[in-house]
């Protein structure tokens, strides 16, 4: 069974620009997770998709968004890159939402962000 | 606020010693907690996970306890390997609207051969 993939694996963008991230989740997952390492701030909850919807986001500014396909794959959007956005951006999914099926959400590779 | 605290933040240890690894957190209305190992520049790889139910899980040489209304689980790592050198990262599901993992600081650990 395939994993959670994630592309691309890096990208390299410059200040103001916007850069877009992709993931794929497992075969028969429903619930897309984005969160964000940032050197020093540790790993921290961007986004949670499910069934095409947004159903929370952390303490992220507007510009970071996304969406969910039909499909279930999801993208993350970061509009107006800022130098501080570099960092390894990790997809997760789970089958529904992971605190009501009690199920672990598994993680893909990341995609490493470096914004000069 | 939610917060997840792991002592100590690095761990250096010779090859086949046991060791210990702390995770703390503030907010004890947890659904599950789960031990990660992320190796430099890479995802993360999910060790084991507890749910809120239950007191320890185990898999191979390691085995991770949690007491919920202390606030505290451990992971132990039994007859250590260089192998074992990583980040382990735990990090606490909480529920309803929320559905999303806090996760710890990280303990980076190394182990000499």
């Amino acid at each position: 069974e395939a994993g959670v993939t994630q592309s691309p694996t890096h990208l390299i963008k410059t200040r103001g620009q916007q850069a877009t991230l992709r993931c794929s989740p497992i075969s028969g997952h429903t619930s897309v997770y984005w969160y964000q390492q940032a050197l020093g701030l540790g790993l921290q909850f961007l986004l949670w998709y499910d069934e095409g919807e947004e159903r929370n986001r952390g303490n992220f500014p507007p510009r970071f968004s996304g969406r969910q396909f039909p499909n279930y794959s999801s993208e993350l959007n970061v509009n107006a890159l800022e130098l501080e956005d570099s960092a390894l951006y990790l997809c997760a999914s789970s089958f529904g939402a992971s605190w009501l099926d009690q199920e672990t959400q598994y993680f893909g590779p990341g995609t490493r962000l470096l914004v000069l | 606020k939610q917060e997840v605290t792991q002592i100590p933040a690095a761990l250096s240890v010779p090859e086949g010693e046991n060791l210990v690894l702390n995770c703390s957190f503030t907010d004890s209305a947890i659904y599950n907690l789960q031990w990660f190992r992320q190796d430099p520049g890479k995802g993360l790889t999910s060790l084991l996970l507890i749910q809120s139910s239950q007191r320890e899980q185990t898999s191979g040489r390691l085995n991770a306890s949690l007491d919920k209304s202390s606030g505290r689980s451990t992971l132990y790592i039994a007859a250590s390997q260089p192998g074992d050198s990583a980040t382990y990262l735990c990090a606490v599901l909480y529920g309803g609207a929320t559905n999303k993992l806090i996760f710890g600081t990280g303990t980076l650990l190394a182990v000499q051969p």
